[in-house]
């Protein structure tokens, strides 16, 4: 069990479905991570939410539109998806620790919720 | 981001020590060293992390060469539940308000026999 939920753990859609996924922790953490893991590769880094304000967009398509609306949740809206989307998505939650700065404190990840799109 | 360089794969036997080698030799005087796993079907799990200094808790010792350009993950007693993706990461140490991004490298693959 991790304190970071995701929910749902599976989901298929189609390319013009729009589908949303949700992230939620309890831990009082101000920074929130969305990452994508294709098979057998490293995550790579998505968004970054710091005290519910987008402050990393590692060049992602605007078929994905992430939201913070507070403290402890955080949500993926998915439109438009492509067939190449299909990948297990992880949230991530981390302390922020003086200065604006979180750069030391461990993220806890969730595990994932794999999406296929057809 | 400074890179790091991991074996792609190593092998152990359960109750054996396992000693994970990263060389990071562009590593920057603020760079912490971090150590993630991702065990199968599950998101990554963070391990430990320091500086200069050998680190040790629970899960696992951090041993940190001297001139900082390599580091060594030491599992004392290697487990089953230990297979995973072990992932050595450099993070920048930044008081200026921006964000040390977690960028994760290809990692180890440690399998462990019985």
């Amino acid at each position: 069990d991790t304190e970071v939920t995701q929910t749902p753990k599976h989901l298929v859609m189609g390319m013009t479905n729009k589908k949303s996924l949700k992230c939620e922790q309890h831990m009082g953490h101000r920074a929130m991570y969305w990452y994508k893991q294709k098979a057998k590769k490293p995550p790579e880094l998505m968004f970054v939410y710091s005290y519910e304000k987008l402050s990393i967009n590692e060049s992602v398509p605007s078929r994905f539109s992430p939201e913070c609306p507070n403290s402890s949740l955080l949500n993926l809206h998915l439109h438009a998806l492509q067939p190449e989307d299909s990948a297990l998505y992880l949230c991530a939650s981390s302390q922020v620790r003086g200065a604006g700065s979180f750069n030391n404190s461990p993220l806890h990840f969730g595990n994932g919720t794999r999406l296929t799109v057809t | 981001d400074a890179k790091t360089t991991q074996p792609n794969s190593m092998e152990s036997n359960e109750e054996e020590p396992v000693h994970l080698p990263c060389n990071h030799s562009t590593i920057s005087g603020t760079d912490y060293i971090h150590w993630y796993r991702q065990l199968p079907s599950q998101g990554p799990e963070y391990v430990i992390h320091g500086l200069t200094s050998n680190v040790n808790n629970r899960m696992a010792s951090l041993a940190i060469a001297e001139d900082r350009k390599s580091s060594t993950l030491i599992l004392h007693r290697a487990t089953l539940r230990d297979a995973a993706v072990y992932y050595c990461i450099l993070r920048d140490v930044d008081y200026g308000g921006s964000q040390g991004n977690l960028i994760f490298g290809k990692g180890t693959k440690l399998s462990v026999k019985p």
